[in-house]
């Protein structure tokens, strides 16, 4: 059972580097979601999509692309990347009743 | 806007002694109520949840909470902590809404003690 997939795990930049977080999942869920993990601040919601074609943003969504063209994929995009970005990536999904996140096992990304 | 507030950031107990871990809640109306774990190095389980059935919720691992309105609570217990228990936790409010989000809080580390 793959449930949701991140890549990479680890990844370091440079400041004004530009890369994509990859997240896939097998599940069929309408609900993806991208949160970030800073110590002491909890889960913050990046972006969400409630389904292929549609998405949203979250509580801090500045610097951060996204798009959901297929259900399965919905990757990340930092396209000038700035130490503030330093953090842990976690990406989630849901079934329509968004009752149970299922949450990939993160992408610690350092900015330097 | 919907959200929980975890007081505290570390708590540290005996192996063999009760474990509680504090949330309370924001709402107008009852909200829909999670507690999730994070062991070191991996993503977050769901614990338990509330959806307003039950007000005393069962969950994995011999964790329960109850939802109490009229103190905006939803506080985590286990009668016995183990050693596996050491981990993060985090309460969360699913926002009300076709499009319902869900907010964490900022999370507890538990510790136990041999």
């Amino acid at each position: 059972n793959a449930g949701v997939t991140q890549t990479p795990k680890f990844q370091v930049l440079k400041t004004g580097q530009s890369m994509t977080l990859q997240c896939a999942q097998d599940m069929n869920h309408e609900y993806m979601s991208w949160y970030r993990q800073d110590p002491g601040m909890g889960l913050r919601l990046i972006h969400y999509s409630v389904g292929a074609g549609i998405t949203d943003q979250g509580e801090v969504p500045n610097g951060y692309n996204v798009s959901r063209s297929t259900t399965e994929d919905f990757p990340l995009r930092l396209l000038s990347a700035a130490p503030s970005q330093t953090s842990v990536y976690f990406c989630a999904s849901s079934s329509a009743g968004h009752e149970k996140l299922f949450f990939g096992s993160g992408t610690q990304l350092s900015v330097l | 806007a919907q959200s929980v507030t975890q007081l505290g950031s570390h708590v540290s107990v005996s192996e063999g002694a009760l474990v509680l871990l504090r949330c309370n809640y924001s709402s107008s109306v009852p909200p829909y109520l999670f507690w999730y774990v994070q062991y070191p190095n991996q993503g977050l389980q769901l614990l338990l949840k509330y959806t307003s059935a039950a007000t005393l919720v069962k969950g994995i691992n011999g964790f329960e909470a109850e939802f109490k309105k009229s103190e905006t609570s939803f506080h985590l217990t286990k009668p016995s902590a183990h050693m596996s228990d050491a981990a993060e936790y985090f309460c969360a409010v699913r926002h009300t809404g076709a499009n319902s989000k869900l907010t964490f809080g900022k999370g507890i580390t538990l510790s136990v003690r041999p």
